[in-house]
């Protein structure tokens, strides 16, 4: 069990630029989770995943998001003409149905400038 | 709908102190609640988490959280504050059948030696 592993760590972009965050989950955890989370908040639900089929998106998940688990396993997140206020930190967390558990990744800090 | 309240963005204790750290929420469902603790620049490291059964929770690094039901509490404490504990921390609670969470706000604990 290597834990929730998201790349990049870090990503400094333009604005109007696309950026693209990858999420490996504990593998056999069917259940993915995105949030974001802004200096001085706690993390907010941005969409949810169960297998392949994403289940839930929150109001924050404007058209300019779009997540995708095509396998039910790995998870990208999309930002396409990324505008200033979406410097966050994204995080990517992990849980089993059947087996419970929660787990958080290390986040993908990103700043557009 | 589900919300966290947590009572203080700030608290400083010195080494060897008691910790508390508060937190309320609101529930319309028997809750499932959480403590994170975030390390500057981490993701989240799950200190505890009550689901049923038994109110006191005991987590890692010598937390606790007792779950109330008549005061709508879920607050945590540490007997003896280490210098190791400046951090972070975030109260949630699960919020819907797919578990994503609702986080407070969060409250910076700083240990003065």
């Amino acid at each position: 069990d290597t834990g929730v592993s998201q790349n990049p760590r870090h990503k400094i972009t333009k604005r109007g630029q696309n950026v693209t965050f990858r999420c490996d989950p504990i593998s056999e955890h069917n259940r993915l989770y995105w949030y974001r989370q802004t200096l001085g908040q706690g993390p907010e639900f941005l969409t949810y995943f169960q297998n392949e089929a994403q289940l839930e998106k929150s109001r924050l998940l404007s058209d300019r998001f779009s997540a995708e688990r095509p396998k039910g396993s790995f998870s990208t997140l999309e930002i396409q003409r990324t505008e200033q206020g979406d410097s966050a930190m994204y995080l990517c967390a992990s849980s089993s149905s059947i087996k419970g558990g929660y787990t958080f990744g290390s986040g993908t800090r990103l700043t557009v400038v | 709908a589900q919300s966290v309240t947590q009572l203080g963005s700030h608290v400083s204790v010195s080494e060897g102190a008691l910790v508390l750290l508060r937190c309320n929420y609101s529930s319309s469902v028997p809750p499932y609640l959480f403590w994170y603790v975030q390390y500057p620049n981490q993701g989240l490291q799950l200190l505890l988490k009550y689901t049923t059964g038994a109110t006191l929770v005991k987590g890692i690094n010598g937390f606790e959280a007792e779950f109330k039901k008549s005061e709508t509490s879920f607050h945590l404490t540490k007997p003896s504050a280490h210098m190791s504990d400046a951090a972070e921390y975030f109260c949630a609670v699960s919020g819907g059948s797919q578990g994503n969470l609702i986080f407070g706000k969060g409250t910076k604990l700083s240990v003065k030696p």
